[in-house]
């Protein structure tokens, strides 16, 4: 089984700002199958990032991807109000198809 | 639009029974995959199960694996989880959520969720 872990756990940083969050992998991901997800209090979360690097319909291009095999990263290159909240990454290229334990983003 | 909609949830004694529906709408839905997510209130997602377009593939999680049958109905646009042997560990809120293509793992939509109490 494939473990996930993200790192930091805790970004803590003002509007404007630049975010980059890392998801680590216990072994390669196959195909690169890996997905980016934020999600806001009390709202389901929405899938930002698929396949490492392709952005979701209607996601900001302050939203991108990079990354393969093991080492995977999130930036979001001017943080903007609404961009505050948590931050899951999921490997979809082996069963089980894990979630890392989230990284979450707060003003700082 | 894409719309899922999940039900079934409720409270439920240790070693009982439930049955969640996602009703489904607004795409194809024998062309998707399909998974269950669930999150325990104020913690990170858990990967639960998966089942291919055509339904001839399902996958499992270790924590539910031997308890928990996923399926689908693709005539009435319905996806299942039947859960059995439920246990204090499995309450969280349910998501139903659509991949994109048959075989996808992804999880592009999102239902609101149902939530399953595991309580006596």
């Amino acid at each position: 089984e494939i473990v996930l872990t993200q790192s930091p756990g805790t970004l803590s940083l003002s509007p404007g700002e630049r975010a980059t969050l890392s998801c680590r992998a216990s072994q390669s991901v196959p195909g690169n199958y890996l997905a980016w997800y934020q999600q806001k209090p009390g709202q389901a979360p929405r899938l930002l990032i698929y396949s490492a690097a392709s952005r979701a319909t209607g996601i900001p291009d302050r939203f991108s991807g990079s990354g393969s095999g093991t080492d995977f990263t999130l930036t979001i290159s001017r943080l903007e109000p609404e961009d505050f909240a948590v931050y899951y990454c999921q490997q979809y290229g082996s069963s089980p198809r894990v979630f890392g334990q989230g990284t979450k983003v707060e003003i700082k | 639009e894409v719309q899922l909609l999940e039900s079934g949830g409720g409270l439920v004694q240790p070693g009982g029974s439930l049955k969640l529906s996602c009703a489904a709408s607004g795409f194809t839905f024998s062309n998707n995959a399909m998974t269950w997510v669930r999150q325990t209130p104020g913690k990170g997602l858990e990967w639960v199960s998966a089942i291919t377009g055509s339904g001839d593939n399902t996958f499992y999680a270790d924590s539910v694996k031997g308890r928990f049958i996923i399926s689908r109905d693709n005539a009435k646009n319905t996806l299942f989880l039947q859960m059995k042997s439920l246990r204090a560990e499995d309450t969280a809120l349910y998501y139903c959520t659509k991949g994109r293509g048959e075989l996808s793992g992804s999880c592009h939509d999102w239902g609101q969720g149902t939530l399953v109490t595991v309580s006596s």
